[in-house]
């Protein structure tokens, strides 16, 4: 099965600031890598994915890169503003096995943005 | 559109009660998915129905879990004899392609 790796487990940065969080997978076979946001006390929700494909995505001031060849996929987070706050989960699917679309999550990132 | 439902958003039990949680998916959506969070942790996956396909239930921790989709629709998830390790956040989602989206939860509290 998929192993999914996230670091930093917390980040703090200041308001303007760029935030990184970077995934490693073990599986070569995944494909699909999405990330995401989890504010208190509510539900995951996705933010932004991306597909073995292609090596970058954006979507405003969130940007996902992949380097298929490391198994490594990043979170890029600039000009961050404090409702960014939240933690984040990476996550992989288990594409190897038999259940297409099962996910594996990161342990996830607590990211505060200090006004 | 609505979107995931699920129910109870609390349920506080007794050790060796037995719970039942609820999970009402997006119409149309062919995959449904649970999972567990740990109070400060991740996402763990607990089982995986996709449309009529016998389910993957490799991530259920033990035989006291068990969960069943009627109609390829609602799913319940069952935990007989609770124990206070299954304290946590169930999370329910559900999705037609590869995105999931995720229910409110249920936040199950034994004691």
């Amino acid at each position: 099965g998929e192993n999914v790796e996230q670091h930093p487990s917390t980040l703090s940065v200041q308001e303007g600031d760029s935030a990184v969080i970077k995934c490693t997978y073990s599986d070569s076979a995944s494909n699909y890598f999405p990330w995401y946001k989890q504010e208190l006390g509510k539900r995951p929700q996705l933010i932004i994915d991306i597909r073995s494909n292609v090596g970058e995505k954006k979507d405003q001031r969130i940007a996902v890169t992949l380097n298929k060849t490391a198994k490594h996929f990043s979170l890029h987070i600039t000009e961050t503003q404090p409702e960014d706050s939240a933690v984040y989960f990476c996550a992989a699917p288990n594409a190897g096995g038999t259940s297409y679309g099962k996910l594996t999550f990161g342990q996830g990132t607590i990211l505060t943005v200090h006004p | 559109g609505a979107g995931v439902s699920q129910s109870p958003s609390n349920k506080v039990t007794e050790k060796g009660k037995d719970v039942e949680l609820r999970c009402d998916p997006i119409s149309g959506h062919t995959a449904l998915y649970w999972y567990r969070q740990s109070l400060g942790q991740g996402l763990e996956f607990l089982i995986y129905f996709q449309g009529n396909s016998a389910p993957d239930k490799s991530g259920l921790p033990s035989d006291r879990f068990s969960a069943e989709r009627t109609g390829g629709s609602v799913s319940t998830l069952t935990i007989q004899r609770t124990q206070q390790e299954d304290s946590a956040v169930y999370l329910c989602a559900s999705s037609v392609l590869d995105e999931q989206y995720f229910g409110p939860g249920t936040r199950l509290t034994v004691t």
